[in-house]
């Protein structure tokens, strides 16, 4: 088992470019989470997705997309990025009943 | 809505002394408890969690919590620190009626001088 696998690890973007976060999860996994974590901070949801097909905001969307076409992959798409898109990105699965999460381990993004 | 306060920043101790990470949690409903483990540069591991049942629960590596529900707590403890325990503690909480959305709090940085 791989577990829960982020793509890519580090990353520099100009301010208006676009990217895709890829997540990937090889657990059967219903549940998956993408979090961002600003220095000094704790984990604040961006979105999340309980099943193929079915995603909702969680405290954080402005300025992301997301998809979930399948059970394993769980995208997380940044249009226009900005400054303050700057952080590490965290992604995360679980399942009923015990709702563990295992986190990938992250993606360190720059928005210059 | 739910809200985690972890009411300590940094909790600095020395070696093979104890600890406890406080943490308190405000929500309308029945919720499940956790607590991670962030080393430098890592993603988050569990340390432990509270579904139902006893209010003691016990996790890896000679950590354990209470859930006082009264209190609404979830104080994490553990009798003797090591080097090795130097790292960022994160408590989090999820609605059992919808276990999907998670909130965390600000985590602790425990230091463990020797």
């Amino acid at each position: 088992n791989a577990g829960v696998t982020q793509t890519p690890k580090f990353r520099i973007l100009k301010i208006g470019q676009s990217m895709t976060l890829q997540c990937a999860q090889d657990m059967n996994h219903n549940y998956m989470y993408w979090y961002r974590q600003d220095p000094g901070m704790g984990l604040k949801l961006i979105y999340y997705s309980v099943g193929a097909g079915i995603t909702d905001k969680g405290e954080v969307p402005n300025g992301y997309n997301v998809s979930r076409s399948t059970t394993e992959d769980f995208p997380l798409r940044l249009e226009l990025a900005a400054p303050s898109q700057t952080s590490v990105y965290f992604c995360a699965s679980s399942r009923e009943p015990n709702y563990e999460q295992y986190f990938g381990p992250g993606t360190r993004l720059t928005v210059t | 809505a739910q809200s985690v306060t972890q009411l300590d920043s940094q909790v600095p101790v020395f070696e093979e002394a104890p600890v406890e990470l406080r943490c308190n949690y405000s929500s309308s409903v029945s919720v499940y408890l956790f607590w991670y483990v962030q080393y430098p540069n890592q993603g988050l591991q569990l340390l432990l969690k509270y579904l139902s049942g006893s209010t003691l629960v016990k996790g890896i590596n000679g950590f354990e919590a209470e859930f006082n529900k009264s209190q609404t707590s979830f104080h994490l403890r553990k009798p003797s620190v090591h080097i090795s325990d130097t790292a960022e503690y994160f408590c989090a909480v999820s609605e059992k009626t919808n276990a999907g959305k998670s909130t965390f709090g600000d985590g602790t940085t425990l230091t463990v001088k020797p």
